[in-house]
């Protein structure tokens, strides 16, 4: 299976909104409602920020929001924070029954 | 909320297979609403997903890895293993076990990762 395809890097300035795409195919993002989101700081393990599309856990800003369109999910952080400087990963349910995860994008808040 | 641990030989030689064990507490290994899991992520590069195991008989695998790993569960020490034969140096990486949780289709838990070098 191939890695879902995400740009390997976006900037914003701080109280800027930025988006960050995920594509992949009919036999993942866009055959599923399953997709989710992660945000890794240097060193540190993924912390989950936004599962089945839209939907953000507990204790995440709701400055946070996904949404998919056909075979492309999206992450949009708005009012950009120096704290929001990290790398994203998305991750698919696939027909397989299998998981599988974006390339990474790096976000730098300029 | 359920902590997990890794642990394991930080070196592996070539052709030698790589295991690792995750520790779960604060939460039971027999409990219904997780898969357990691998993930892994090699020095300045992506996640990718290595495989979960929901019972001793319930497992899947990425296809690309599929012919070398193997997982099983400990239900008496609450504990998942992983093992990964005729490793090469490229799986050296940063092993992370992690819930997969049934109902949101999303890892929710982490461990805190455990670096594996595989070099002679």
């Amino acid at each position: 299976q191939s890695a879902l395809t995400q740009p390997a890097s976006v900037s914003g300035s701080p109280g800027q909104s930025i988006t960050i795409s995920c594509t992949g195919t009919s036999s993942d993002v866009g055959g599923y409602n399953y997709v989710s989101w992660y945000q890794q700081h240097p060193a540190k393990a993924p912390k989950l920020m936004i599962y089945e599309v839209s939907n953000r856990p507990s204790g995440v800003s709701n400055r946070f929001s996904g949404s998919k369109s056909g075979n492309t999910a999206s992450l949009t952080i708005s009012g950009l924070q120096a704290e929001d400087e990290a790398d994203y990963f998305c991750l698919s349910y696939t027909s397989s029954n299998t998981l599988v995860f974006g390339g990474g994008t790096k976000l730098t808040v300029l | 909320q359920v902590q997990l641990q890794e642990s394991g030989p930080g070196l592996v030689k070539p052709s030698q297979t790589l295991s690792l064990t995750c520790t779960v507490s604060d939460g039971s290994i027999s409990s219904g609403s997780y898969y357990w899991s691998w993930i892994r992520q090699p020095a300045g590069k992506g996640l990718e997903w290595i495989g979960r195991i929901y019972t001793s008989w319930s497992t899947n695998f990425n296809p690309s890895l599929k012919s070398r790993v193997t997982m099983s569960i400990d239900t008496s020490k609450n504990q998942f293993s992983l093992k990964l034969s005729s490793v090469t140096a490229a799986d050296t990486a940063v092993y992370y076990c992690a819930t997969y949780r049934r109902d949101l289709r999303s890892f929710d838990y982490w461990g805190q990762g455990t670096l594996v070098t595989v070099s002679s």
